[in-house]
């Protein structure tokens, strides 16, 4: 079936460097996409979305990319700081569909 | 409450029980949504409520498994005769716009079958 994926299970980085967390996914129909963070007991947390008529957004320190050639999203977070540790997960969406997740991508922040 | 919730927060189950999950979404909000979540993996879609719509059950894993949501609002996931591969966090979202928008997630119920 169709999935939505991520390049690396785990990211670790030095506080103060800037984060990029890859999704790849495969189905050209989606139209949407976010991503979430999940911290340790708690549920998923939406960040930012895309919808596929743009290319790239910003929210505050983080940016989402979106590669509709190679189907690919990315998830960039500036500046990362130790409450940014947590697991990321994109998920896509086609029209009258519930979200479709990836496996996440869990992001360690070192002081 | 401003946010969704879920109870009970944690459930023991001896197999072959049944067990009822519950969610209360954002009041007002339209679509409500079931996901489960096995340790360490990403979120396996369940099943989908938009307004009066018939619900989208196409993730339901087996007959054991059914939701209902009453009244538009609360929604009950009940499980029958539990499996120890049922174990899992279940987590509840609500959207007030549909499947095309950002979800709000409850904390989610851990069951765990002994």
């Amino acid at each position: 079936g169709e999935s939505v994926g991520l390049h690396l299970p785990t990211l670790s980085v030095q506080e103060g460097d800037n984060s990029i967390i890859n999704c790849a996914y495969s189905n050209s129909a989606s139209d949407y996409f976010i991503w979430y963070k999940q911290e340790s007991g708690k549920g998923p947390q939406f960040i930012i979305d895309i919808r596929s008529n743009m290319d790239k957004r910003q929210g505050q320190r983080v940016t989402v990319l979106l590669n509709k050639t190679v189907k690919h999203l990315s998830l960039q977070i500036a500046a990362t700081q130790p409450g940014d540790s947590a697991v990321y997960f994109c998920a896509e969406n086609k029209a009258g569909t519930a979200l479709i997740f990836g496996k996440g991508t869990t992001l360690s922040v070192s002081s | 409450g401003a946010g969704v919730s879920q109870s009970p927060s944690n459930k023991v189950t001896e197999k072959g029980k049944d067990v009822e999950l519950r969610c209360d979404p954002i009041s007002g909000h339209t679509a409500l949504y079931w996901y489960r979540q096995s340790l360490g993996q990403g979120l396996e879609f369940l099943i989908y409520f938009q307004g009066n719509s018939a619900p989208d059950k196409s993730g339901l894993p087996s007959d054991r498994f059914s939701a209902e949501r009453t009244g538009g609002s609360v929604s009950t996931l009940t499980i029958q005769r539990t499996q120890q591969e049922d174990s899992a966090v279940y987590l509840c979202a609500s959207s007030s716009q549909g499947a095309d928008y950002g979800y709000t997630f409850g904390s989610g119920t851990r069951l765990t079958v002994v």
